[in-house]
């Protein structure tokens, strides 16, 4: 079966450090996304990653970087993390289609906080 | 970008009920449309899609979803619900050829029994 893990289920880090988010998938897939989930705003898109070492910013990459060494690992970067930061992060990959032709596989999420 | 509006964030409803909820999405192009499901400790995954043909699609356990071009919107029903309904719905929008899915903020729907 697919799947898509990420490695941490629940994280608590202190204001300014630096914080690393990691996923890991087992289905040779081009694209990978991170996003962040809060209650009442839904899913946002940080970053994604349609080949290795390759990255686009996506709605709200403020306070984050990503990095893509190895096809099936996308790691989520923390900076300086900040107690806006606090959320449920969510990893999600799909195939060579795309996001537009196939559906996404999502991990189980790391609920962050950040004190 | 496309943007995607969901209403009625709480939804509160009996077993046997039927179930509707909106989702409006904003592009002037060709679109593919999702819902997503979340249920309880679970990982988010796919109810139905839109990419063309058939403007009603049927997803899984039930759930449909009818396009309708000219009010931008892709409504998701069930006739009749149950208890383990009860989860987060997502409506998703993704303009054609582009890699970004955008997500509306979500329904929380609880089903009492």
């Amino acid at each position: 079966d697919v799947k898509v893990t990420q490695s941490s289920r629940y994280l608590v880090k202190r204001t300014g450090e630096k914080v690393f988010l990691e996923c890991v998938q087992d289905m040779d897939h081009e694209n990978m996304f991170w996003y962040r989930q809060d209650p009442g705003l839904g899913l946002r898109l940080i970053y994604f990653s349609y080949d290795v070492k390759m990255k686009e910013k996506g709605d709200i990459p403020e306070g984050y970087s990503v990095s893509r060494e190895k096809k099936e690992r996308f790691s989520l970067i923390l900076e300086s993390a900040s107690t806006n930061q606090t959320s449920m992060y969510l990893c999600a990959s799909v195939p060579t289609g795309g996001v537009g032709n196939e559906k996404l596989f999502f991990g189980s999420g790391t609920q962050l906080s950040v004190l | 970008a496309q943007s995607v509006s969901q209403h009625n964030h709480h939804v509160i409803l009996s077993e046997a009920a039927s179930l509707e909820l909106g989702c409006n999405y904003s592009y002037g192009g060709t679109v593919n449309l999702f819902w997503y499901v979340q249920y309880p400790g679970q990982h988010l995954q796919l109810l139905l899609k839109y990419f063309s043909g058939d403007p009603l699609v049927k997803g899984i356990k039930g759930f449909e979803a009818e396009f309708i071009k000219s009010k931008f919107s892709f409504n998701l029903r069930k006739p009749s619900v149950q208890w383990s309904d009860t989860a987060e719905y997502f409506c998703a929008v993704t303009a054609y050829g582009n890699n970004r899915l955008a997500f509306g903020k979500g329904n929380q729907v609880v089903v009492i029994p």
